[in-house]
């Protein structure tokens, strides 16, 4: 199993251009989410999703968005990139239901992102 | 706001010292986890502790928790160089989906 894949590790962006960074989970995980990483800040919640077609947002969703079509897949779209939003972004997944519902959740490696 | 906060922000430590951790939060909490994090990596879960119990070990590692003071710690026994990380607790708030993280510990354990 490869676990939670991020794509891609790096990238620079200029103001106003958009991108979508992608998360890909190989297993069978109901509930994804993201985060991100800013320094002495630990980690702030985007948008998580319970399930495909089912989306919430988090503590910073401001200026990205999500989608959920399949169980495997929670892509994170920047609109219109801008400097605050340059931080390490992370994807992470667990499984839910009554008797699974752990909490323990599996990330990604991370994804760097700069605004320039 | 940040749900966990840490204490201290920075730890220094000699390989075969005892490391401890505390993370304090705001609100009742379905269970307290905590995650550890190398440099330049994601996170990786330790373990977990549910609201009702006090105490847990695995391995070299012992958590802590007091509901009534909103408070955990995590010891780290016998560090090694390797244990050289940052040190997260996160809580699953009643109610919630989501977990909440603090800003971290960030432990050095010199050799």
């Amino acid at each position: 199993n490869a676990g939670v894949t991020q794509t891609p590790k790096f990238q620079v962006l200029k103001t106003g251009q958009s991108m979508t960074l992608q998360c890909a989970q190989d297993m069978n995980h109901e509930y994804m989410s993201w985060y991100r990483q800013d320094p002495g800040m630990g980690l702030r919640l985007i948008h998580y999703s319970v399930g495909a077609g089912i989306t919430d947002q988090g503590e910073v969703p401001n200026g990205y968005n999500v989608s959920r079509s399949t169980t495997e897949d929670f892509p994170l779209r920047l609109l219109s990139a801008a400097p605050s939003q340059t931080s390490v972004y992370f994807c992470a997944s667990r499984p839910t239901g009554e008797k699974i519902n752990t909490g323990e959740l599996f990330f990604g490696e991370g994804s760097r992102l700069t605004v320039l | 706001s940040q749900q966990g906060e840490e204490d201290p922000q920075a730890l220094s430590i000699q390989e075969g010292e005892n490391a401890t951790m505390n993370c304090s939060y705001k609100t009742s909490i379905n269970n307290l986890q905590w995650y550890r994090q190398n440099s330049g990596r994601g996170l990786v879960h330790l373990i977990l502790i549910r609201s009702n119990e006090r105490e847990k070990h695995s391995g070299r590692l012992r958590v802590t928790l007091d509901t009534s003071k909103k408070s955990s710690s995590l010891l780290i026994t016998a560090s090694r160089a390797a244990d050289t990380a940052s040190y997260f607790c996160a809580t699953l708030s009643t109610g919630r989906r989501a977990l909440t993280f603090g800003s971290g510990t960030r432990l050095q354990v010199q050799p």
